[in-house]
C-alpha cells in the first residue's frame, strides 16, 4: 500500500524561484491537506481540500497556492520562494476530516537560500 | 478555537522505566484527540486516538492515553520505555465542526531514552 506519497524528499531553492511539491494518495480520501513543520511549533495547516475542485486556506497560506483537480492529487505551489519558507512540508489525507485519523506522507525538506 | 499544550518540550527516561508525556487541550466542542509519533527524518505515525468511546485508549507499541474531560487532558503513558521509543510525539486535537481546521497540533515533546 502506497498511502500518501510526496515528491521530492529534499529540495534546495534560490530566493524567488518557484516550484511545486507533489502529493498523491491512493486511499480514495476526500480530505487532503498541507502542513509545514518548524522547530518547536508542531505542524501548521497551510491549505486544505475537502474534495476535487474545492480548496481553502489554513493557518499559514501566504506564499502558497494549491489546486485539486482529482481526488488523488493535491500539489502545493510556492510562487516565489523566500527563506522564511525553509521548512519540512507534510501532505496528509483522511477519509472525512475531523474525527478520523490523518495519514501523512514522508515529508519534503525544503531549503530556500 | 482549539489549542493544544504539551507541557514538556523534552522528556528523558531510562530504558525500562515508565513514560509520561503530558497534553492539555482546549476545544469548544466534543473533541477527538490523537497522539502521533515522528521518528527522526520520518513521517508521522498514528499511535492512538480518542473519538468519544472508551476514555482509556490503547495504542500501538504498548502506549495508552486517558481522556479526562474535567482536566482537559490526554496524557500519553507507557509502562516501560524501549530504546526504539526515542522520537518526537505530537498531541493533536480536532473538533470536526470547522472542516478546515480539523487538526491542531501541539508543539511536540521529544522523548529521549537512555540505556
Amino acid at each position: 500500500n502506497a498511502g500518501v506519497t510526496q515528491t521530492p524528499k529534499f529540495q534546495v531553492l534560490k530566493t524567488g524561484q518557484s516550484m511545486t511539491l507533489q502529493c498523491a494518495q491512493d486511499m480514495n480520501h476526500e480530505y487532503m491537506s498541507w502542513y509545514r513543520q518548524d522547530p518547536g511549533m508542531g505542524l501548521r495547516l497551510i491549505h486544505y481540500s475537502v474534495g476535487a475542485g474545492i480548496t481553502d486556506q489554513g493557518e499559514v497560506p501566504n506564499g502558497y497556492n494549491v489546486s485539486r483537480s482529482t481526488t488523488e492529487d493535491f500539489p502545493l505551489r510556492l510562487l516565489s520562494a523566500a527563506p522564511s519558507q525553509t521548512s519540512v512540508y507534510f501532505c496528509a489525507s483522511s477519509y472525512q476530516g475531523g474525527h478520523t485519523e490523518a495519514f501523512f506522507g514522508q515529508g519534503t525538506r525544503l531549503t530556500v537560500v | 478555537a482549539q489549542s493544544v499544550t504539551q507541557l514538556d518540550s523534552h522528556v528523558s527516561v531510562s530504558e525500562g522505566t515508565p513514560v509520561l508525556l503530558r497534553c492539555n487541550y482546549s476545544s469548544s466542542y466534543s473533541p477527538s484527540l490523537f497522539w502521533y509519533v515522528q521518528h527522526p527524518n520520518k513521517g508521522l505515525q498514528l499511535l492512538l486516538k480518542y473519538t468519544s468511546a472508551a476514555t482509556l485508549v490503547k495504542g500501538i507499541n504498548g502506549f495508552e492515553a486517558e481522556f479526562k474531560k474535567s482536566e482537559t487532558s490526554f496524557h500519553l503513558t507507557k509502562p516501560s520505555a524501549h530504546m526504539s521509543d526515542a522520537a518526537e510525539y505530537f498531541c493533536v486535537v480536532s473538533d470536526g465542526d470547522n472542516y478546515g481546521q480539523n487538526f491542531v497540533f501541539g508543539p511536540g515533546t521529544r522523548l529521549s531514552v537512555l540505556p
